[in-house]
């Protein structure tokens, strides 16, 4: 089944304790991307990658790090979480070839950060 | 960048009727517009896409157009059902990136 999966699901850490939420797809697609979601704010898009080892800011980078050293993984980094960072996170992927535009995203990350 | 207005937080709707759902954005024209549905809790789910040179697209009891000249897309749920109470998130890419920026969504209440 394709698929972008997340973990953890939930978590509640405390401030300034270094984090790593997971993601990965299935689908051998170049494109993944991180977002974050807010009540009243909507999606806001954190990084994105076009393929391996290669990355990009968002709209709203700030107190976040990604990597992506295999095509199907994308990991976003806390290094120092604060509490304006309590949000519900998405990943995302979509392939590059042809016209294909959809994005498939995961299940979400909520994060508390006391 | 792009700027997305969806022009109601929230729509009810009676259980049988058609509910209309608009996202207008300013700047330039995209060369595509997506529509999304998101339940509570969960990552949003694709719909439709529209390009900019089609007017109308239909897929079961979905019709979405896309104005170009009003920077309008209207989003269409003909015989709603209770099922289709979600929120409906439209969505646009940057010009020349493949960055989609999410408009903040209509929150859809389909009452039996």
């Amino acid at each position: 089944e394709a698929q972008v999966t997340q973990n953890p699901r939930y978590l509640i850490t405390v401030t300034g304790k270094k984090l790593t939420v997971t993601c990965s797809q299935n689908m051998n697609h170049e494109y993944m991307s991180w977002y974050r979601q807010d009540p009243g704010l909507g999606l806001r898009q954190i990084y994105y990658s076009m393929n391996v080892e290669v990355t990009d800011k968002g709209d709203v980078p700030e107190g976040y790090k990604v990597s992506r050293k295999e095509k199907r993984n994308f990991p976003l980094i806390l290094e120092s979480p604060s509490p304006n960072q309590t949000s519900l996170y998405f990943c995302a992927s979509r392939g590059l070839a042809g016209f294909s535009y959809e994005q498939y995203f995961g299940p979400g990350t909520r994060l508390t950060v006391t | 960048s792009q700027k997305i207005e969806q022009n109601s937080e929230a729509l009810n709707i009676q259980e049988g009727k058609t509910a209309t759902l608009t996202c207008n954005y300013t700047n330039y024209s995209p060369a595509y517009l997506q529509w999304y549905r998101q339940d509570p809790g969960r990552g949003p789910v694709f719909l439709l896409l529209i390009r900019e040179n089609e007017k109308e697209k239909r897929k079961e009891r979905l019709k979405v157009t896309f104005d170009t000249t009003l920077k309008q897309s209207l989003f269409h749920i003909t015989a709603s059902q209770p099922a289709d109470s979600a929120t409906y998130l439209c969505a646009l890419p940057g010009a020349g990136s493949y960055q989609l920026t999410f408009g903040k969504g209509t929150k859809l209440s389909v009452i039996p």
